[in-house]
């Protein structure tokens, strides 16, 4: 059974930075493109970042490129995301997604995990 | 960036109502949609993908259609535990896009 654990939210002052991970077990890690999709409070899904399987490819929206990084770590089987210069309207749960094969979409989630942006 | 206009943005139907919900692409994306169900607190679940193939484990009321820029998902006879809200998400190209969302609540 796949399972996906985000950790590192909290609550962090606007400018700061912060580290998410994602452990995943259940599944040849490497095998599989991974994102991250947030939810601000009330709000809809938002598509932040994938990374393909070898870790060679990464993609942005255009709302966190150039303050977020994604990487991963495939001896380790996990996903992490870099946040620097945070913003108030970062603050949102963030999930992260297995891609499926054939390049379907994500097609398991892991539980999210919230990051507060306030001072 | 490809927009994904989803509609209602809500709706309210009773057990056993047939309900659609629609999302259309501001330019073709072929078949590379999915449908999501999420719930109150929880992570979304992939209903559909590729447009119209059913995920497996979910029940065969759920069903999708459509390609190019116009897509449906459909449940044929509402169920308790369906009402929630529902999201497309294009693949097709980056930066991915989610629909706004359809919130289906009890009539």
């Amino acid at each position: 059974e796949v399972q996906l654990l985000e950790s590192g939210g909290g609550l962090v002052q606007p400018g700061g930075s912060l580290r998410l991970s994602c452990a995943a077990s259940g599944l040849i890690f490497s095998n599989y493109a991974m994102s991250w999709v947030r939810q601000a409070p009330g709000k809809g899904l938002e598509w932040v970042s994938t990374v393909s399987g070898s870790g060679g490819d990464t993609y942005y929206a255009d709302s966190v490129k150039g303050r977020f990084t994604i990487s991963r770590d495939n001896s380790k089987n996990t996903l992490y995301l870099q946040m620097n210069s945070l913003r108030a309207e970062d603050t949102a749960v963030y999930y992260c997604a297995k891609g499926s094969v054939g390049g379907y979409g994500p097609d398991y989630w892991g539980q999210g995990t919230l990051v507060t942006v306030s001072s | 960036d490809i927009q994904m206009t989803q509609s209602p943005s809500s709706l309210s139907a009773s057990v056993g109502d047939r309900v659609t919900i629609t999302c259309r692409a501001s330019q073709g994306i072929r078949n590379d949609l999915g449908w999501y169900q999420q719930k109150p607190g929880k992570a979304p679940k992939r209903l559909i993908y590729a447009a119209s193939s059913l995920q497996s484990g979910v029940p065969s009321r759920f069903s999708g259609s459509g390609s190019g820029t116009e897509f449906t998902l459909t449940i044929s006879s509402l169920q308790p535990e369906d009402f929630a809200t529902y999201y497309c998400l294009q693949h097709n190209t980056y930066p991915r896009t989610f629909g706004q969302g359809t919130k289906v609540e009890i009539k």
